[in-house]
């Protein structure tokens, strides 16, 4: 099966500019995730969708990221204005289902560097 | 936040066994314990998971303990390939979502 694709690749924008990023998830999966990934760390999750629908974006800087799932399918992430401290790689990942032992697959990332 | 606790790196001879340590003491008796990997600049990839039970495939084995507070991923003869930064995560709600730690970079020397 196709995996979960992610453009771009890269990214870089000066600071207070904005930028979007995409994911399309695997076919059929219901659920899907974007998590910020910071040099050094562990990804760190933005928000969850299931189906069109937001389940948790507890997590999300609501004042500048934004993200929308339409249709159930594809997924857009958008920042702005960005700031310096945004430079991660941003990384989607899908699922099939919720509960029991259900795993991620993840999408090569999009690296965003803000200067 | 992550419920585990890693070692932040550790180094495995190649062709030896590489035994990965990860502490979940608070884990629940229904949260899985996963085990993903991220290799240079790409997204992690998952490697296995188990509930209460040792657990094996092809890449790996999972060895739970019986009191299920800790586990240990082991490769059994490690690579070069196998250099990677390995996430021991617990599901934490029925709404499957995963909370990373820092991970452990390890290290495959020749």
């Amino acid at each position: 099966e196709a995996g979960v694709a992610q453009s771009p690749r890269y990214k870089i924008i000066e600071k207070r500019q904005s930028v979007a990023f995409w994911c399309n998830p695997i076919s059929g999966h219901a659920t899907l995730y974007w998590y910020q990934q910071i040099l050094g760390q562990g990804p760190k999750l933005l928000i969850q969708f299931q189906n069109n629908g937001v389940v948790d974006d507890s997590q999300l800087p609501k004042d500048r990221f934004s993200a929308e799932r339409l249709k159930g399918v594809d997924s857009t992430l958008k920042i702005q204005p960005a700031k310096l401290e945004d430079s991660a790689v941003y990384l989607c990942a899908s699922s099939s289902g919720t509960g029991g032992y259900y795993g991620y697959t993840f999408g090569s990332g999009t690296r965003l560097t803000v200067v | 936040d992550a419920k585990t606790t890693q070692p932040p790196s550790m180094d495995c001879a190649e062709g030896r066994a590489a035994n990965l340590p990860c502490n979940h003491s608070t884990i629940s008796g229904n949260e899985y314990v996963y085990w993903y990997r991220q290799i240079h600049s790409q997204g992690p990839q998952y490697i296995i998971h188990g509930l209460k039970n040792n657990e094996t495939n092809e890449m790996a084995s999972l060895i739970i303990t019986e009191d299920r507070k800790s586990s240990t991923l082991i490769l059994p003869h490690a690579t070069l390939r196998d250099t990677a930064v390995y996430y021991c995560i617990v599901r934490v709600d029925n709404f499957n979502k995963f909370y990373f730690g820092s991970g452990t970079k390890l290290n495959v020397k020749p």
